[in-house]
């Protein structure tokens, strides 16, 4: 366990579906980020949040949508998603949006879209 | 624009053989580069990094990287390998002053270890 837990571990929505994807972390960090891994892809950063503002967003398409109450929760809203988008969806936290910080990263949500 | 190389897609090895995996990354600047691992079945977890000072780091469970700046590389080492060293490896950089904010990483598609007993 790294400290850093996502709900739900894997999740089957149609392109019409609206589901949210939940990440905590237990760690005191401040930032956190939003990662796709793809099949034969290099991981994809998608967004950071520093102090529960946003300070990255790698030109991911609308219908993913972050959301970070605080900092320790961070969420992924999906809706209106394509089967392109089936991926697994990686959390990780840092202690600050600093390159030197080792980010620590959940186990991830499996997407699959029907 | 900015990348990481892996060059292996799939290493089969069996144990006690040495193992070397190559990184190589495009960034003329200054970089902090690290080594993820990924057990099956396990999330992400840092395997070793370097930002300064000796180029050749010392991670946990035997693995060391050594940093060639001439060469823009990040190779992956290990003396002697054992099955459960059987996971997938990532090399990621981060260049200082790109990419957006500075925690932002690069990662390369990864390397497939398997060590057969």
């Amino acid at each position: 366990e790294t400290g850093v837990t996502q709900t739900p571990r894997h999740l089957v929505m149609g392109m019409t579906n609206k589901k949210s994807l939940k990440c905590e972390q237990h760690l005191g960090h401040n930032a956190m980020y939003w990662y796709k891994q793809s099949a034969k892809k290099p991981l994809e950063l998608m967004f950071v949040y520093n102090f529960k503002e946003q300070t990255e967003n790698n030109s991911v398409p609308s219908r993913f949508s972050p959301e970070c109450p605080n900092s320790s929760h961070l969420f992924l809203h999906l809706h209106t998603l394509q089967p392109e988008d089936s991926a697994l969806y990686l959390c990780a936290s840092s202690l600050r949006d600093f390159s030197y910080n080792e980010q620590f990263f959940g186990p991830g949500t499996r997407l699959t879209v029907l | 624009a900015q990348s990481v190389s892996q060059h292996n897609h799939h290493v089969i090895l069996s144990e006690a053989a040495s193992l070397e995996l190559g990184c190589n990354y495009s960034y003329g600047g200054t970089v902090n580069l690290f080594w993820y691992v990924q057990y099956p079945g396990q999330h992400l977890q840092l395997l070793l990094k370097y930002f300064s000072g000796d180029p050749l780091v010392k991670g946990i469970k035997g693995f060391e990287a050594e940093f060639i700046k001439s060469k823009f590389s990040f190779n992956l080492r290990k003396p002697s390998v054992q099955w459960s060293d059987t996971a997938e490896y990532f090399c990621a950089v981060n260049g200082m002053g790109y990419g957006g904010s500075q925690g932002n990483l690069i990662f390369g598609k990864g390397t497939k270890l398997s060590v057969k007993p």
